[in-house]
């Protein structure tokens, strides 16, 4: 079975605090991607970021840095120095091989508030 | 280059009528993913399409939705007749290849049903 798991349902920050959003996944399979995306107050959903399973590197852009572990299934993701418009719900996703390839199982979503 | 695109942004209708909603994928996408919204459930795929045929529909909750998509730049999803239970956000995502990369959103139909 395919899971994501991202246990912190909110989290509340003061602004240019870090902040660590927590990812965990279940698959059988040895090939999959995982991913973050951003909904705002807006609605819309962000692509934020794409990882395979076999490339293990964290990866950082900006402000937002990425931690995949896959001998602790996890892939985390970190924003640093927090700001207001980093509020936002952020999910995690996973497409596994060995499932259907189209879907996209996602987590909870964690609300990330960002206060000044 | 323009996302995707949805229409309605909102609709309210009453029980019993029935609901189209629109998208339009990316120019060049080849894969539109259709998504449901509710604090209950999360995001749930309904169905996807891969060259304008559906591949997996298994996330249809019933015989009342359906999806169309006639052409590489038009999908529809119809609800028919709605119900209450209904309400939610319905998202329409496209992507180059499903499976591969990511899934672009659009803004996202708000459909409430009375």
């Amino acid at each position: 079975a395919q899971k994501v798991t991202q246990a912190q349902t909110e989290i509340s920050v003061v602004e240019k605090e870090d902040v660590t959003l927590d990812c965990v996944y279940e698959t059988r399979d040895t090939t999959y991607y995982l991913f973050w995306y951003k909904q705002p107050p807006s609605g819309e959903l962000v692509f934020l970021i794409r990882r395979n399973s076999f490339d293990e590197q964290n990866e950082i852009s900006g402000r937002y840095s990425w931690n995949f572990q896959k001998s602790t299934s996890s892939f985390n993701f970190t924003i640093t120095a927090s700001q207001v418009v980093d509020s936002a719900v952020y999910f995690c996703a996973l497409i596994s091989y060995g499932g259907s390839q189209g879907n996209l199982i996602f987590g909870k979503g964690t609300k990330l508030s960002v206060k000044p | 280059d323009a996302g995707v695109i949805q229409s309605p942004r909102h609709e309210v209708t009453e029980m019993g009528q029935e609901v189209t909603l629109r998208c339009k994928p990316i120019s060049g996408h080849n894969s539109l993913f259709w998504y449901r919204q509710t604090m209950m459930r999360g995001l749930e795929l309904l169905i996807y399409f891969n060259n304008n045929v559906p591949i997996d529909d298994s996330g249809m909750p019933e015989d009342r939705f359906s999806a169309k998509m006639p052409n590489a730049s038009f999908s529809t999803l119809k609800i028919q007749p709605s119900e209450p239970r209904d309400s939610a956000v319905y998202f329409c995502a496209s992507s180059e290849s499903a499976g591969l990369y990511e899934q672009y959103f659009g803004p996202g139909t708000r459909l409430t049903v009375t």
